[in-house]
């Protein structure tokens, strides 16, 4: 069965600094998503992403994100200064059309120092 | 926005309990999915169930819309079977909101 992958599955960081999430999406899915989740917390959306352009973001997604499709495979988050209030786990997502199930990766751990 | 509760927050089974657990939500949606969080984080697909009712093995789900809940059962559980589980709506534009999900204990 295809699935959304992600990597690294663990990322250390110090503080102010960038770091790049990446994200191979189901291959023929149009629609892609970052969401994150605090320890111990719900899992919050972030930003989605369509026809090469940010779709839709949440108040959580400041100037410090972004985020690229770089080429026909990857979706990668950007944080440039990271905070120590960033640290959790991001999660992708993918789907194919509209009416249709959200597939997500196995999350990539964030922990900033 | 939208708001979506889950209950009970806690639940604690002996193996070869049955269970339910419910997600209510405050408007009507597209798009309707249980998840399984493991002990590793990861979220598991169990259903996209807008509408009706589905069965997986021991787990089934039933969504009426119209009544702005979701119920989801699982039968003989297992120790496996521990973890939170979520439920979660889309009401537009593909972005799913989430509850606050149900911690389930299976004990031996």
């Amino acid at each position: 069965e295809p699935e959304v992958t992600q990597t690294p599955s663990h990322q250390v960081t110090q503080m102010g600094q960038e770091v790049i999430l990446r994200c191979v999406p189901i291959s023929n899915h149009l629609y892609f998503y970052w969401y994150r989740q605090i320890l111990g917390q719900k899992v919050e959306f972030l930003v989605s992403f369509y026809n090469n352009e940010i779709s839709e973001k949440s108040e959580i997604f400041d100037d410090q994100f972004s985020v690229e499709r770089p080429d026909g495979s990857n979706f990668t988050l950007k944080i440039r200064s990271t905070k120590l209030e960033d640290s959790a786990m991001y999660f992708c997502a993918s789907i194919g059309g509209r009416q249709d199930t959200q597939y997500f990766g196995p999350g990539t751990r964030l922990t900033v120092l | 926005g939208i708001q979506v509760e889950q209950s009970p927050p806690d639940l604690i089974l002996q193996e070869g309990a049955n269970s339910t657990l419910r997600c209510n939500f405050s408007d009507s949606v597209n798009n309707l999915q249980w998840f399984h969080q493991n002990p590793w984080g990861q979220l598991i697909n169990l259903f996209y169930i807008p509408s009706g009712t589905k069965q997986n093995g021991r787990l089934s789900a039933t969504t009426v819309a119209t009544e702005r809940y979701s119920l989801l059962y699982i039968s003989s559980s297992q120790t496996t079977d521990s973890g939170v589980y979520f439920c979660a709506v889309e009401r537009g534009g593909n972005k799913l909101v989430f509850g606050a999900g149900t911690i389930l204990r299976v004990k031996s």
